[in-house]
């Protein structure tokens, strides 16, 4: 079956540090790909997605492109800051199984002042 | 309400018990998904709803777990008889159809067996 797998975390960082998340998924299908994050006490937000080969989805500095031939979606942000941290969440869907989303684990990232 | 509502926030059951978890969906999405979140790790798949249909319940892990939406608004997750591995964050999500429609999560209920 279709899975995701993530880095493992937690990931500790300092302010204005450059950040990569990997992810790589397998799949049966031709699936879209997201991230989504969950900040402290909050629930569950998108945060960029991407559907077909070499889109790039990006949102509030970050950044992940679409790899079909290393089926990845990295997470990669150019100069973190303290409120970046939080849960990061890499995810597919396929269109014949009705938009379900297959998660990852997780990655945790600290960012320290 | 302008976002995907769930209740209780928290509940705590005895082993044995049956709970139902209730969640709203924002107004006038067609789709609804249930997820389960065990403590670190990453929300896994229960059921889905197109309206009041339940097209995929292929994640339900027993026939202790059952999922309604008969009007095809309010969903309400039951588990009967509950057991300490039920113990987990439960998500309702809301889409406005299906596949490449961003989901809408709620903040979850976090159910507590004892």
């Amino acid at each position: 079956g279709d899975s995701v797998t993530q880095m493992e975390g937690p990931v500790t960082l300092s302010e204005e540090a450059f950040l990569t998340i990997n992810c790589t998924y397998t799949a049966t299908g031709y699936p879209s790909l997201f991230w989504y994050v969950q900040y402290p006490g909050e629930g569950l937000q998108l945060l960029l997605k991407a559907t077909k080969a070499d889109d790039k989805g990006s949102n509030k500095g970050f950044e992940a492109t679409y790899r079909k031939e290393t089926t990845s979606f990295h997470l990669e942000k150019g100069s973190v800051q303290v409120s970046d941290s939080a849960v990061y969440f890499c995810a597919l869907s396929e269109r014949n199984q009705g938009g379900k989303l297959i998660f990852g684990q997780g990655t945790e990232l600290s960012v320290k002042p | 309400g302008a976002g995907v509502s769930q209740s209780p926030r928290y509940k705590v059951a005895k082993r044995g018990q049956d709970v139902a978890l209730r969640c709203d969906p924002i107004s006038g999405h067609v789709s609804l998904f249930w997820y389960q979140q065990a403590l670190g790790q990453g929300p896994e798949f229960l059921t889905y709803f197109q309206n009041e249909a339940q097209l995929d319940k292929s994640g339900l892990p027993s026939d202790r777990f059952f999922a309604e939406r008969p009007e095809g608004s309010v969903s309400t997750l039951k588990i009967q008889r509950t057991q300490q591995e039920d113990s987990a964050v439960y998500l309702c999500a809301s889409s406005l159809t299906d596949f490449n429609q961003p989901q809408h999560f709620g903040d979850g209920t976090r159910l507590s067996i004892l």
